[in-house]
């Protein structure tokens, strides 16, 4: 069985500091990873993937995502965080044998002001 | 990128009634799934719509309260039956292609059963 942890139901950071959303996974065998966001009245968004390559993987809107095989880890980051960032994030993952994704419970990011 | 229309894009639905929810990507999809996120909620898988072929439903989901139709590569279709307020979600389709590597979403479906 595969299983997503955000372990932080919400994250307030200041506008133009950096930001992390933590994201851990469970699956067997090699992880495809994803990050969604979800802004007020709105469906998902794609943001960023990892599949296999390069352990940071930039992403839409300044975002990038770091994976860690060693701690089954990967956070959702930004140098600087903007206003318009605040929403609710979703981090996902899925086997290489399904295509069927399984989310996280979601991080609500608020930038401050 | 796939973009995914889903209409209608919220309802008001009386109990015991039942609303079918339609989902058209703009190109051919070798997946689609359907998800329902509860308020508040993550999301939830509740099926893959196969083309041609019966939805593989996953545990706690039976065809008899979702059934779902996929004609073809760019189409299908989620039937909410005999809604009861529990079913107050929002639904929402995504497609990939066959490698999965990406998986988009439509903007979904708000349903409030009253």
């Amino acid at each position: 069985a595969q299983s997503v942890a955000q372990p932080e139901d919400q994250v307030n950071v200041a506008e133009g500091n950096p930001l992390t959303v933590k994201c851990t996974y469970s699956v067997s065998g090699n992880p495809y990873l994803f990050w969604y966001v979800q802004y007020p009245n709105r469906g998902l968004q794609f943001l960023l993937k990892y599949i296999t390559g390069d352990n940071l993987v930039k992403g839409s809107y300044g975002f990038e995502a770091e994976f860690n095989k060693s701690q089954t880890s990967f956070h959702l980051k930004k140098p600087s965080a903007l206003v318009s960032d605040s929403a609710l994030y979703f981090c996902a993952v899925r086997g290489a044998g399904s295509y069927q994704l399984t989310f996280g419970k979601g991080t609500k990011l608020s930038v401050i002001p | 990128s796939a973009v995914i229309s889903q209409k209608p894009s919220r309802d008001i639905c009386q109990r015991g009634t039942s609303l079918t929810i339609q989902c058209q990507v703009d190109s051919q999809v070798t997946m689609m799934f359907w998800y329902r996120q509860q308020p508040g909620q993550s999301l939830t898988l509740i099926a893959t719509a196969n083309q041609g072929s019966e939805a593989t439903y996953e545990s706690g989901f039976v065809i008899d309260k979702f059934p779902i139709s996929r004609p073809n590569l760019t189409f299908s279709t989620l039937t909410v039956s005999n809604m009861s307020p529990e079913d107050s979600s929002i639904y929402l389709c995504s497609a990939g292609d066959n490698s999965g590597n990406t998986i988009y979403f439509g903007e979904g479906s708000w349903l409030t059963v009253v």
